[in-house]
């Protein structure tokens, strides 16, 4: 039963076009994340919802809009897809450090191809 | 501006070796430090981690090593084997306020039979 899940896996799409990517996890987490993985595999943080409010938000351009329909729920939609929105989309949870287990765990990702 | 400074970038090792991976840190709020462990086509999972009031940890064949003065950390993986080879995140985060975690750029290892 996977934790963390993602779709799509692989998204290939054209310059222009809008498109989204869902995340769901089943481990009753507070706090979900999206990162971005380029291809110098370095992680960056673009958003944070804790039970369906944003609390971080990245300078991310905002062609990339995050909604949180609950807490089990973290999509994220891009419109006006450019060359370089291309890299890996990584959905992460986490619980609060007060529950004593500290520790985010990731989707297996989606990447996204612009051509 | 990276928060979180990682060496080296690659490192190939042979089985049965030692393997150390280097992490520096700017930001003194700071007061978690994670690695995480990525496969090819996976996203990256927690191996270990550890806070600022010890100076070391073990899990297993993995160990961290945190020296709080020079702002430094770094996994050392014992006896290594080819199953470890994989990309390795340091990463660091101020459990007050958002929690979030900054990672290191990764070290992709290689560990040769």
């Amino acid at each position: 039963d996977t934790a963390v899940s993602q779709t799509p896996k692989y998204l290939v799409t054209q310059m222009g076009n809008d498109k989204s990517i869902k995340c769901e996890q089943n481990l009753g987490h507070d706090t979900m994340y999206w990162y971005k993985q380029d291809s110098k595999k370095f992680l960056k943080i673009m958003f944070s919802y804790n039970n369906k409010e944003l609390i971080i938000n990245e300078t991310v351009p905002n062609r990339f809009s995050p909604k949180s329909p609950d807490k089990a729920h973290l999509n994220l939609h891009i419109n006006s897809l450019e060359l370089g929105d291309s890299a890996v989309y990584f959905c992460a949870s986490s619980p609060p450090f007060a529950q004593g287990l500290y520790g985010y765990t990731f989707g297996s990702g989606t990447r996204l191809t612009v051509v | 501006q990276q928060q979180v400074k990682q060496s080296p970038q690659s490192l190939i090792v042979q089985k049965g070796g030692i393997p150390i991976i280097n992490c520096a840190y700017e930001n003194t709020a700071f007061d978690y430090f994670p690695w995480y462990q990525q496969f090819p086509g996976k996203g990256p999972a927690l191996l270990i981690a550890i806070r600022p009031d010890v100076s070391e940890k073990k899990e297993g064949r993995f160990t961290i090593s945190f020296n709080k003065s020079a702002k430094q950390f770094s996994l050392h993986i014992m006896d290594s084997q080819p199953g470890d080879s994989a990309t390795y995140f340091c990463a660091a985060s101020s459990l007050i306020g958002n929690e979030k975690l900054t990672f290191g750029t990764g070290t992709r290892l290689t560990i040769i039979p």
